[in-house]
């Protein structure tokens, strides 16, 4: 079946990495991506890496993926005020539209 | 460009009401989809279209109908609301069925 989850919160100090974990089930996904929004807002694509990757590092973010663990995490280093968000990681499958599976969200709170 | 815009950005409705989300995108985007996000949740696909022409349902199409009425803008109808439709409402769109998926700022939408 189909089915993302992540953990609900994270609170972590400004400088300090934060990191986002999420753990999916089904295997056939073709990309998992990362999606923030920021309160009020619509979701905004941060990252995303192709499910025959292990790693991919976008300036201060770093995605991890362990296949057989079936593990997605993001890594945000130097953590600043402006992450604070919720991070939504998200399955897409081939068929079906291309659908988003998306787990419930990681709401990140950043203190300074 | 402006993306995708959504209209209204809020909407209180009674229940038994009926109202029309619109949905439009700037981009060229052949695909679009509608999800809800509801608290503790991550968005779940309703309908979403992969080109002009097409409309398929996602995983919680009861209660609603959509129309792709050119390839700029599809349309989310709730006939009959009711207060279990009470959430938020994203419109995406992507370059092609698949391809990474660009969201709108979403609908505030509850009904009493």
């Amino acid at each position: 079946g189909e089915d993302v989850e992540q953990s609900l919160f994270l609170s972590v100090r400004e400088g300090d990495s934060s990191v986002i974990n999420c753990t999916y089930t089904d295997s056939s996904s073709t990309y998992l991506y990362w999606y923030k929004q920021e309160p009020g807002a619509g979701l905004q694509l941060l990252t995303y890496i192709f499910s025959n990757m292990d790693m991919k590092q976008d300036q201060r973010l770093t995605v991890l993926l362990n296949k057989k663990d079936k593990h997605l995490s993001l890594r945000i280093a130097d953590t600043q005020t402006g992450d604070s968000a919720i991070y939504f990681c998200a399955e897409r499958f081939y068929n079906q539209g291309g659908k988003l599976i998306f787990g419930q969200g990681t709401e990140l709170s950043v203190k300074p | 460009n402006a993306g995708v815009t959504q209209t209204p950005k809020f909407q209180v409705l009674k229940t038994g009401q009926s109202m029309t989300l619109q949905c439009a995108q700037d981009m060229n985007h052949n695909s679009m989809y509608w999800y809800r996000q509801d608290p503790g949740m991550g968005l779940r696909l309703i309908y979403y279209s992969a080109s002009e022409g097409t409309t398929d349902k996602g995983e919680v199409p009861n209660g609603y109908n959509v129309s792709r009425l050119n390839k700029r803008e599809f349309s989310l109808r709730l006939e009959s609301a009711a207060p279990s439709q009470t959430s938020v409402y994203f419109c995406a769109s992507s370059e092609v069925e698949g391809s990474e998926q660009y969201f709108g700022p979403g609908t505030r939408l509850t009904v009493t």
